[in-house]
C-alpha cells in the first residue's frame, strides 16, 4: 500500500522568509507523480506543484520548489518570500501513473507572521 | 464561475436519515472523482468516473454510500442511513483525459466540498 508521511502538523514562518515543508511516502512502484496542494481556510484545494518520478529535475512554480529524493521517497516543499496569503493547510499526495486514487498526507498547517 | 460547484455547502442531518450530493464539474471534464476528508485528515479517494462509467471503487465505499453519474456530466453521492462516523467535508474534483492516453497527467480540480454533520 502507498502510504503519505506529512510529520510536521504545523509550522510557521515569518513574512518574506523562507520555509520547508516535508513529507515522505512509501511505495514499491516506481511510475508515479507527486503533487503539493494548498487549502486554505474554507477555500476549495488548489494544486501547487507537481512532480513526475522518472524527472530528476526538481520542479519550480515561481516561489514554490520541490526537492525530490526518490531514492530516499523523500518530496519536501520550499516557499520562499513567504507571503500572507501563503497561510492555509499544505497537502503532499501521490498517484500512480494509471490509477486514479490519490493519496494524501495529514496535511500541514503553515501560518504566515506579519 | 467555470470551476467545480458542489451542492449543498452544509448538510445537517439525523442519523438514520439518507443525504443526497450534487456535484458539476468543468464542463469539457470527463473525469469526477468523489473523496472523503475528515477534520484534521487529508482527502480520502472514494470513487471515479469516466464519462458516466464508475470506474473505481474505494473500499471505504461501504454498500450504503451510492455514486451516480448518469449523463456523463453531474455526479451524485448518496449516503443512506446515515452513521455519526459519516460527518467529515465531500469533495469532489475533476479533470480531463488529454490524448496521451495511459500515464497522462490530468490535474485535479476540486470543488469547496459539501461538509456533513450527522447528529
Amino acid at each position: 500500500a502507498q502510504t503519505v508521511t506529512q510529520s510536521q502538523p504545523e509550522m510557521s514562518v515569518q513574512e518574506a522568509e523562507t520555509v520547508t515543508l516535508s513529507c515522505t511516502y512509501d511505495t514499491s512502484e516506481s511510475d508515479y507523480y507527486l503533487f503539493w496542494y494548498k487549502q486554505p481556510p474554507s477555500r476549495q484545494m488548489i494544486l501547487v506543484i507537481r512532480q513526475e518520478a522518472y524527472k530528476q529535475q526538481n520542479a519550480t512554480e515561481n516561489r514554490f520548489s520541490v526537492n525530490f529524493q526518490k531514492a530516499a521517497k523523500s518530496f519536501s516543499l520550499k516557499i520562499s518570500d513567504s507571503q500572507l496569503g501563503d497561510a492555509a493547510m499544505y497537502f503532499c499526495a501521490y498517484r500512480l501513473y494509471n490509477n486514479n486514487d490519490m493519496r494524501f498526507g495529514a496535511g500541514t498547517r503553515l501560518t504566515v507572521k506579519p | 464561475d467555470t470551476g467545480v460547484s458542489q451542492n449543498p455547502r452544509h448538510k445537517i442531518t439525523k442519523r438514520g436519515q439518507n443525504v443526497t450530493f450534487r456535484c458539476d464539474p468543468i464542463s469539457e471534464h470527463n473525469r469526477l472523482y468523489w473523496y472523503r476528508q475528515t477534520l484534521g485528515q487529508g482527502p480520502e479517494f472514494l470513487t471515479y468516473f469516466q464519462n458516466e462509467a464508475q470506474l473505481e471503487k474505494s473500499r471505504l465505499l461501504s454498500d450504503r454510500f451510492s455514486a451516480e453519474r448518469p449523463k456523463g456530466s453531474f455526479s451524485t453521492l448518496e449516503i443512506q442511513r446515515t452513521e455519526q462516523g459519516d460527518s467529515a467535508m465531500y469533495l469532489c474534483a475533476s479533470s480531463l483525459r488529454g490524448l496521451a492516453g495511459a500515464g497522462d497527467y490530468n490535474e485535479q480540480f476540486f470543488g469547496p466540498g459539501t461538509r456533513l454533520t450527522v447528529l
